[in-house]
Parts: structure tokens; C-alpha cells; sequence
């Protein structure tokens, strides 16, 4: 059974760093595009950036270039999603979902997703 | 603001057949293909259509993916209460070369 199972939930403070992970397994790690998305609180989805960790090729999305950094480490099959200042805008449930179909991003689609990892970022 | 627009809210009766639409422009919906995701209540979305029209497997025929032009269109018939969910739209977009979802669908299941 292909999973991504990412890390719990984290509570920080303004400018702190963070790292989040996420866990592919049931598949192969590297030949798959794994790509993260953002949830603000009652709000809908943002793509924010897609990794292939066959080679760590990385592309982002406008709103999103400069503001985290997208990471994987293949030999543990684990993809991550790093900020190295936060902010209170920085609140979110954050999703990583494997891609499927086309290439680096046109024509495919996320499947299946992880469970969330809620990130709290407040004073 | 989302680039691909969808409605906020639609509802339907049990039994009933529900559209929801999602409109978007040529560098995305209008050529490329759409995806459609179902988010439960307080859990991960879901992978609903891809390909503008494909089910994954284990997902009901009942649910069905259609795109025209700059629009795309998810169809729900025979309408439960356990489709009551957020539904959002997905294309790639060549202008900012970066995947797009739209602002989601609010159903209710009255």
C-alpha cells in the first residue's frame, strides 16, 4: 500500500525555524514527484512546490519561491518542507501528496496524501 | 483570490444530481487537464477525478468529470449524505508554471 505519513504537529514562535517531514513507502520514493500543499484555517488549497527525489529537482510556486525551502533525502524516502523564520502567516495545516501522471506538475495529479502536519506559529 | 473560480456553497437533496463548476482561463483549464479532489470533514483531500474524466479506482461511478473550453465540471448523481464535503478543482497553469486549485465548493447534503 503506497503512504506518506508525515511529522506531528508543531507550535512555534515568530522567527523560530521548523522542519517538517514526510514518509513515502509501498513505492518507489525516487522515481515520483512528491509535491506539498498549504491549508490556512478554513481556507482552501495552495500548491506550494514539488520535489522529484531521484535528483532533488525543485520547482516552486510564485507565492511561494523564497518563502520555504522543499528538501528530500531519498536514502530514507522522506521529503520535507523547511522555513527558516516564521511567521503568524504561517499558520497551517500543510499536506504532502505523491504526483502522479505528466511531468513536474503539468498533466498529473496528487495521489494519495498524506494525513497533515498542523504547524502553529504564535507568540 | 483563486485563479480557478469556483462557487462557495451548492446542496442538493438525497437522490438528487449536483453540478459544480470551475472556470478558469486558456493557460490553465483552457489547455490543460483537470483534476477534481474531495475533502471529509477534518481529514487529507482525496483524489476524486484526473484527466478531466478518469476515476481512480474505488471512487463510485456516481461521481463523473467533464471540461469544455475554460470550464470543468463535476457531477455528482444519486446524491448521500456522506458526499457532504469541500470539493476543489486542479490544473496546472503555463503562465505561472506552477499548479492551481480553486477556492473549493462547500456541499451540502440537505
Amino acid at each position: 500500500e503506497v503512504q506518506l505519513v508525515q511529522s506531528g504537529a508543531e507550535v512555534k514562535k515568530p522567527g523560530e525555524s521548523l522542519k517538517i517531514s514526510c514518509k513515502g513507502s509501498g513505492y518507489s520514493f525516487t522515481t515520483y514527484w512528491i509535491g506539498w500543499v498549504r491549508q490556512m484555517p478554513g481556507k482552501g488549497l495552495e500548491w506550494m512546490g514539488i520535489i522529484y527525489p531521484g535528483d532533488s529537482d525543485t520547482r516552486y510556486s510564485p507565492s511561494f519561491q523564497g518563502q520555504v525551502t522543499i528538501s528530500a533525502d531519498k536514502s530514507i524516502s522522506t521529503a520535507y518542507l523547511q522555513w527558516s523564520s516564521l511567521k503568524a502567516s504561517d499558520t497551517a495545516m500543510y499536506y504532502c501528496a505523491r504526483q502522479k501522471g505528466g511531468t513536474a506538475g503539468r498533466g498529473s495529479w496528487f495521489d494519495p496524501w498524506g494525513q497533515g502536519t498542523l504547524v502553529t506559529v504564535s507568540s | 483570490q483563486s485563479v480557478l473560480t469556483q462557487a462557495p456553497s451548492a446542496s442538493g437533496t438525497p437522490g438528487q444530481r449536483v453540478t459544480i463548476s470551475c472556470s478558469g482561463s486558456s493557460s490553465n483549464i483552457g489547455s490543460e487537464t483537470v483534476n477534481w479532489y474531495q475533502q471529509l470533514p477534518g481529514t487529507a483531500p482525496k483524489l476524486l477525478i484526473y484527466n478531466n474524466d478518469q476515476r481512480p479506482s474505488g471512487v463510485p461511478d456516481r461521481f463523473s468529470g467533464s471540461k469544455s473550453g475554460t470550464s470543468a465540471s463535476l457531477a455528482i448523481s444519486g446524491l448521500q449524505s456522506e458526499d457532504e464535503a469541500d470539493y476543489y478543482c486542479a490544473a496546472w497553469d503555463d503562465s505561472l508554471n506552477a499548479s492551481v486549485f480553486g477556492g473549493g465548493t462547500k456541499l451540502t447534503v440537505l
